[in-house]
């Protein structure tokens, strides 16, 4: 099946700074690559769906001057967190779209602000 | 607003025994439909995915989708303990934005040896 990677899997950074996310497609060109958040016990929320050479479409109540989605290629897409605060301290997923019918998803970046 | 609601659980059955999972959709004009399934601290991973009405199988997985009803479910036959994780069901909804999938809070499952 196709493989989606993320780095890093594990970030811990203070209040205040910026925190960049890798998603790369590795053996599959990713037309449209999607950004999730999940907080504990909850369900995956859409952030923003990024297609090569666009600016990204985001979703209601996501700010997207403190999420910066880059979608560079069709094998990479990054978000940065900007200015990171506490309340930011998720498990940040991304996902990229081979099909209409399939998305796979990458194994996760967990972000601690402390 | 669309939603997909599922029944949280958890849902414990023994090993060997069918679990069934539900998940109904309020977009009507919604086109496909995924299960994924999360083992804790883990991203999802695709099941299955199902847009035609019916039944479609693979494995010991089961998929039944009913547009009218707007319903669809999840059959795992002979659960095994490495089934235990939460099942997110998502839907792939109409109009623009047609990759764009809405997940519902997921069901967890607990197989019991």
């Amino acid at each position: 099946g196709a493989v989606v990677s993320q780095h890093p899997s594990r970030v811990i950074c203070k209040s205040g700074t910026s925190v960049k996310i890798e998603c790369r497609s590795l053996d599959f060109q990713a037309t449209t690559m999607f950004w999730y958040r999940q907080f504990p016990k909850q369900s995956l929320m859409l952030m923003a769906t990024s297609n090569e050479g666009s600016k990204a479409t985001y979703e209601q109540g996501v700010e997207k001057d403190k999420f910066l989605i880059n979608h560079a290629s069709l094998t990479l897409s990054t978000l940065t967190v900007t200015s990171a605060h506490p309340e930011d301290s998720s498990f940040y997923i991304c996902s990229a779209s081979v099909s209409s019918y399939e998305q796979y998803f990458g194994p996760g970046t967990r972000l601690t602000v402390t | 607003q669309k939603e997909v609601e599922q029944n949280s659980g958890p849902l414990s059955v023994p090993e060997g025994a069918i679990a069934s999972l539900n998940c109904t959709y309020s977009d009507r004009g919604s086109q496909s439909f995924f299960w994924y399934r999360q083992y804790s601290g883990k991203s999802p991973e695709l099941i299955m995915f199902i847009y035609s009405n019916g039944d479609k199988e693979d494995g010991r997985f089961t998929a039944q989708l009913n547009k009218a009803s707007q319903y669809v479910s999840l059959l795992i036959r002979d659960s095994q303990p490495s089934d235990s994780a939460t099942y997110l069901c998502a839907v792939k909804g109409s109009g623009g934005s047609n990759y764009k999938l809405t997940f519902g809070k997921g069901t967890l499952l607990t197989v019991n040896p």
